[in-house]
């Protein structure tokens, strides 16, 4: 079975300031990693994905995530918050083998402070 | 040109009563998903369909019954609405099984009164 956790259910940092969301997953088999972010009452849009290939994944809006196998982790970062990053963050697992479904971590809200 | 979407985006209705979800996607993909995002925000899998075969059935009750037409279609109609059946239902589409990079429709908000 596959699960994700994503420490912190809210996260607050000043503008300009680094951004940095937690996502650690338990995977039985080679896990497909993914970020999405939800802007209010909108559907969910894919951040960035990390599919075996390269461990360091550029994504939109200057987001970027390192996947570490030893850590069982797959955190976000982006150097600079910008006040329209102000969302719902969801850290998801999949994975090639068996069913192919999504399993999401609870959600980590960032918040920007001027 | 949305790549996936669903109607309605909101739907209020009473305790008992059958309502239906829409979705289409354009994205010419193999792979459709129904997942139910609680009040807490909490996001699951309640379908997948491949080519308009069913593929998952994550444990949701009888009530809920899925349907596609076609690969570029799955309906969710849901029968004798509960209390508990309010949440934000969301389509989703990927390429194929094998690429399970999903898109996401906007969302269905169903309130049960």
């Amino acid at each position: 079975a596959q699960s994700v956790t994503q420490l912190g259910s809210h996260v607050s940092v000043s503008e300009g300031a680094l951004v940095l969301l937690r996502c650690n997953y338990s995977s039985s088999v080679p896990p497909y990693l993914f970020w999405y972010v939800q802007y209010p009452n909108q559907g969910l849009q894919l951040l960035l994905k990390y599919t075996s290939a390269a461990t360091l994944v550029k994504g939109i809006n200057g987001f970027e995530a390192e996947f570490k196998k030893s850590e069982t982790s797959f955190h976000l970062t982006k150097p600079s918050a910008h006040m329209s990053d102000a969302a719902e963050y969801f850290c998801a697992v999949s994975s090639i083998q068996g069913a192919q479904k999504l399993v999401f971590g609870q959600g980590t809200r960032l918040t920007i402070n001027p | 040109d949305t790549a996936v979407s669903q109607t309605p985006k909101y739907l209020v209705t009473q305790m008992g009563n059958d309502k239906s979800i829409k979705c289409e996607q354009n994205l010419g993909h193999d792979t459709m998903y129904w997942y139910k995002q609680d009040s807490k925000k909490f996001l699951k899998i309640m379908f997948s369909y491949n080519n308009k075969e069913l593929i998952i059935n994550e444990t949701v009750p009888n009530r809920f019954s899925p349907k596609s037409p076609d690969k570029a279609h799955l309906n969710l109609h849901i029968n004798s609405l509960e209390l508990g059946d309010s949440a934000v239902y969301f389509c989703a589409s990927s390429q194929d099984l094998s690429r399970p990079e999903a898109f996401f429709g906007q969302g269905t908000r169903l309130t049960v009164v």
